[in-house]
C-alpha cells in the first residue's frame, strides 16, 4: 500500500536541462495530477488526467509536458527547464466513486532547484 | 474557477491552546477537505467534509455548505500540530486550494 510514489525527492538542473519528475499510484485512481508549490501561493495546478490517454492543463502549464499512457503512471516533463521552475511538486490523485473522487492523495513531493 | 480564502494566514498559539481556522469558497460545491502539511512538507488529509461537522480526536470540521465555509478546530494544540493548514474544494476536474494558514504552536 505505497499510495503515491514520487521520484526523484531532490533535484538540481541547471538552466536549459531537461528531465522528468515520476509518479505512480497503486490505487487504481483514475484522477492524477500535477501542483506546484510555492511560498505564499498555496498549490497550483500544472496538469491533470482523468484517466489513461487523456490529459488537460491546469493553471500554470507553460513549460511542462505529461502523458498518460497508464492508469498507475503520470510523468512530469520539464523540456528546458529555468529558474522560475524552481518549486517543489506535488502529485496527487484521487479515485473514481462518488466521494473518493473529491479526496486528493499526495506524495511526498519533489524539491526542484533550476540554477 | 472557485475562489478559496483562509484566514488567518498566520498563527502562533501557546501548547494547550485553541484554534479557529476559517476557509470560504466563492461557488456552492459541496467536497471541502482539510489538509495538514507537516514541516517535512508531507500533505495529510485530515478531513473530507462536504457539509455537517467531523471529528478526529482534537481536531473537528464544520462545513456549512450553503453559506460557503469551513471551520477547522484544533483544541489543546500540541507542537505536533505546526505546519500549513490549507483547504481544497474540487470544481469538475480541477481542484482548488487556498493560500494556507501557517500554524506555530510554542512549548
Amino acid at each position: 500500500n505505497a499510495g503515491v510514489t514520487q521520484t526523484p525527492k531532490f533535484q538540481v538542473l541547471k538552466t536549459g536541462q531537461s528531465m522528468t519528475l515520476q509518479c505512480a499510484q497503486d490505487m487504481n485512481h483514475e484522477y492524477m495530477s500535477w501542483y506546484r508549490q510555492d511560498p505564499g501561493m498555496g498549490l497550483r495546478l500544472i496538469h491533470y488526467s482523468v484517466g489513461a490517454g487523456i490529459t488537460d492543463q491546469g493553471e500554470v502549464p507553460n513549460g511542462y509536458n505529461v502523458s498518460r499512457s497508464t492508469t498507475e503512471d503520470f510523468p512530469l516533463r520539464l523540456l528546458s527547464a529555468a529558474p522560475s521552475q524552481t518549486s517543489v511538486y506535488f502529485c496527487a490523485s484521487s479515485g473514481e466513486r462518488r466521494v473518493s473522487a473529491n479526496v486528493l492523495t499526495f506524495g511526498a513531493g519533489s524539491r526542484l532547484t533550476v540554477l | 474557477g472557485i475562489q478559496v480564502e483562509q484566514s488567518p494566514p498566520d498563527l502562533i498559539l501557546q501548547e494547550g491552546a485553541n484554534s479557529t481556522l476559517r476557509c470560504n469558497f466563492s461557488d456552492s460545491v459541496n467536497n471541502l477537505q482539510w489538509f495538514h502539511q507537516n514541516p517535512w512538507g508531507q500533505l495529510i488529509n485530515l478531513f473530507y467534509i462536504p457539509s455537517g461537522t467531523k471529528q478526529n480526536g482534537r481536531l473537528s470540521a464544520t462545513t456549512v455548505a450553503t453559506e460557503r465555509y469551513s471551520l477547522l478546530y484544533i483544541s489543546s494544540s500540541q507542537t505536533t500540530d505546526s505546519g500549513v493548514y490549507f483547504c481544497a474544494v474540487r470544481l469538475w476536474d480541477q481542484f482548488y486550494f487556498g493560500t494556507g494558514t501557517s500554524l506555530t504552536v510554542i512549548p
